[in-house]
């Protein structure tokens, strides 16, 4: 039930683009994403709901693809403030509990 | 500061021993989620409670239980501690019941069992 992110780490030098993949084996309701610092709680980012549109936030955009049951999240013109890792979290239809993947590791290098 | 408050935010303790962490979530919010992460791990789903009620389990082992007080606040028991117990434990709360809205999450406890 857990998702699948993908890729597991990501090394970018700043102002360069990168996409990281959540993949569900079940049919999804929702699509969460969060990014965590070290050393600190997870953030919230961005919700996608079943049938909605793509959300952004800041340089920072998502779609939801459901006949695949995966996400992307894309970072554009990446900053040193993105460094983090990033779970998406996916929720089933009634089942309120969301299940997180096992992150990506971004790093943001000057 | 997202407004949940846990404590301790540090715990040491030994191998066998019982502790109990607490959550207080944000001002309104009826529900309250505790994810365990592990070393460079992900954030593990525990258990959700909802204005009292338990509303979602994860794989919580039978040695861990919470509950949420009519206060709202909740806690997190941990019993007959192992080493691979040691992890940092969140709280987050959500003013959602039904499919999680945005969490809010604490700082979290971090626990060392030696």
């Amino acid at each position: 039930q857990q998702p699948v992110q993908s890729p597991q780490a990501v090394i970018l030098r700043e102002g360069e683009d990168a996409v990281i993949n959540c993949s569900s084996s079940k049919a999804l309701y929702s699509v969460h994403w969060y990014r965590q610092k070290h050393g600190e709680a997870p953030v919230f980012l961005m919700i996608l709901l079943k049938g909605g549109e793509q959300m952004r936030h800041e340089k920072i955009s998502a779609s939801f693809n459901e006949k695949k049951q995966q996400s992307s999240l894309y970072l554009t013109a990446s900053q040193l403030s993105y460094s983090g890792t990033y779970f998406c979290g996916t929720e089933f239809g009634g089942a309120q509990k969301l299940v997180f993947g096992q992150g990506t590791r971004l790093t943001i290098n000057p | 500061d997202s407004g949940v408050t846990q404590t301790p935010k540090h715990l040491i303790t030994a191998t066998g021993q019982r502790v109990t962490l607490r959550c207080s979530p944000r001002s309104g919010d009826l529900s309250v989620y505790w994810y365990q992460q592990s070393l460079d791990q992900g954030l593990q789903f525990l258990i959700q409670y909802y204005n009292g009620e338990e509303r979602a389990k994860g794989n919580i082992l039978e040695r861990f239980s919470a509950q949420q007080f009519p206060d709202l606040h909740s806690e997190l028991n941990l019993s007959s501690l192992e080493l691979g117990d040691s992890a940092l434990y969140f709280c987050a709360s959500s003013v959602r019941q039904m499919n999680t809205g945005e969490l809010f999450f604490g700082e979290g406890s971090r626990l060392t069992v030696l």
